[in-house]
């Protein structure tokens, strides 16, 4: 059965500065996504990653996976107040079908 | 432009009544999808659909059930509703292959 883990759950950072959020998987997988979800919205597809090695950017976000190490990080460069939000990881698992981690929950203070 | 619909977007039903929650993409994909959102448990997949007709069970199936008629649409209907039930029900939709799910705006349902 595929896990997957995020950590940290909640992330309270200064503006400006840099953080990263890890998200671990017990299975081998060849995709990985990353969604945002802002309070009482829906999600909204950031990245996705589909080959070891991958790293995808968009503005201060940069996506990596490391499909050896069964993990992928997702960094935060320069913080600032818009990116405040609640940030899942979900790898593919038989077919089509997404496992979600139990999302980061970032809180991002001036 | 293309979308995800679902509603009601908020519900609340007593305990032992019948649910239906609907879903209705106009992306033309193939793929749909329920999940539940609940805290401390991230999203859970409820049923999946490949196609028309196509009808799977997800990791948290017992108590709901799905039907495909066509391309468009995924209801997810609740036989018996239970306090257990509560939470925030969202549709997904994806073409086949690598491409990331269109999750629609959610479904408050509390069971009372």
């Amino acid at each position: 059965e595929l896990k997957v883990e995020q950590n940290p759950l909640f992330l309270s950072m200064q503006e400006g500065k840099n953080y990263t959020i890890y998200c671990n998987y017990s299975t081998t997988s060849d995709r990985l996504y990353w969604y945002r979800q802002d309070p009482g919205k829906s999600l909204e597809s950031l990245f996705v990653l589909l080959s070891n090695g991958a790293v995808k950017q968009e503005g201060r976000l940069m996506a990596s996976l490391d499909t050896k190490a069964r993990l992928s990080t997702l960094h935060i460069t320069a913080a600032v107040h818009d990116l405040s939000a609640t940030y899942f990881c979900a790898v593919n698992n038989a077919g089509n079908m997404l496992t979600f981690g139990g999302g980061t929950r970032l809180m991002v203070k001036p | 432009d293309a979308e995800i619909t679902q509603s009601p977007r908020h519900k609340i039903t007593e305990t032992g009544r019948q649910v239906t929650l609907a879903c209705h993409q106009t992306w033309n994909h193939n793929n749909m999808f329920w999940y539940r959102q609940d805290l401390g448990h991230g999203l859970r997949l409820i049923h999946y659909s490949y196609g028309v007709h196509d009808t799977n069970k997800g990791e948290v199936s017992d108590g709901y059930s799905v039907s495909r008629s066509n391309t468009e649409d995924l209801p997810l209907t609740l036989e018996s509703a239970a306090s257990s039930q509560t939470s925030v029900y969202f549709c997904a939709s994806s073409e086949t292959g690598n491409s990331p799910l269109h999750f629609g705006n959610g479904t408050r349902l509390t069971v009372t």
